[in-house]
């Protein structure tokens, strides 16, 4: 039973590019979510999706991101035009349904904006 | 609005000695809470829970204490090891909220 599957696991995007990331939750995991991480600090949340879904967005920049979770294939994060700033760890975690349970986290993507 | 703290950034321990982390948390209404280990290069793991109408867990090595009159929650390790060095992050859930609200991190060392 793999975990969450994250990939890439390193992204390298000029200045202005687009920037797909994408996360498997593990199986039998209905619950996805996406946080950012900085260099030293704490984890950040940005959304959770269930499927076809978006329960949650209040940590979503307003302007060039956005995240779905298709019925079908994985969740996608989704950055335009990407700028320095958005150089980050971006760790995708999954849950089961039913309420309150810890989660079990990707190993990350590494987004670097050159 | 509501926020999840801890109050040292980094410890460092002797190997074999004990390891207490703290954290702070703000939102009273908060009823999951979560420690995780995050090792360098990899994503949290999870370490152990508690609830709300608990305020004592235990786990392999590890102990978890909740005091909700001060809203204050600890991790202590048993006998910690170089394997236990890591980053270690409270988080906490309120209300079937789905997410979760991640405290800052400790850094915790072990001296061999």
């Amino acid at each position: 039973n793999a975990g969450v599957m994250q990939n890439p696991r390193h992204l390298v995007r000029r200045r202005g590019q687009e920037a797909r990331l994408r996360c498997s939750p593990m199986k039998g995991h209905s619950h996805v979510y996406w946080y950012r991480q900085l260099p030293e600090e704490g984890l950040k949340f940005m959304v959770y999706l269930q499927k076809e879904n978006i329960i949650d967005e209040s940590g979503m920049p307003k302007e060039r991101f956005s995240a779905e979770f298709p019925k079908e294939g994985p969740s996608i994060l989704r950055i335009q035009q990407v700028v320095r700033g958005d150089s980050a760890a971006y760790f995708c975690a999954s849950s089961p349904p039913g309420g309150d349970y810890g989660y079990t986290f990707g190993s990350g993507t590494r987004l670097t904006v050159v | 609005g509501e926020s999840v703290g801890l109050h040292l950034p980094t410890l460092s321990v002797q190997e074999g000695d004990n390891s207490i982390i703290n954290c702070a948390y703000s939102n009273s209404a908060s009823d999951y809470f979560i420690w995780y280990k995050q090792e360098s290069g990899k994503g949290p793991q999870f370490i152990i829970d508690i609830r709300s109408n608990m305020d004592k867990r235990q786990g392999q090595r590890v102990t978890v204490l909740l005091n909700k009159t001060v809203k204050h929650l600890s991790l202590q390790i048993a006998a910690t090891q170089p394997g236990d060095s890591a980053v270690y992050f409270c988080a906490e859930n309120y209300h079937n909220a789905g997410k979760s609200t991640f405290g800052d991190g400790t850094t915790l060392t072990v001296k061999p």
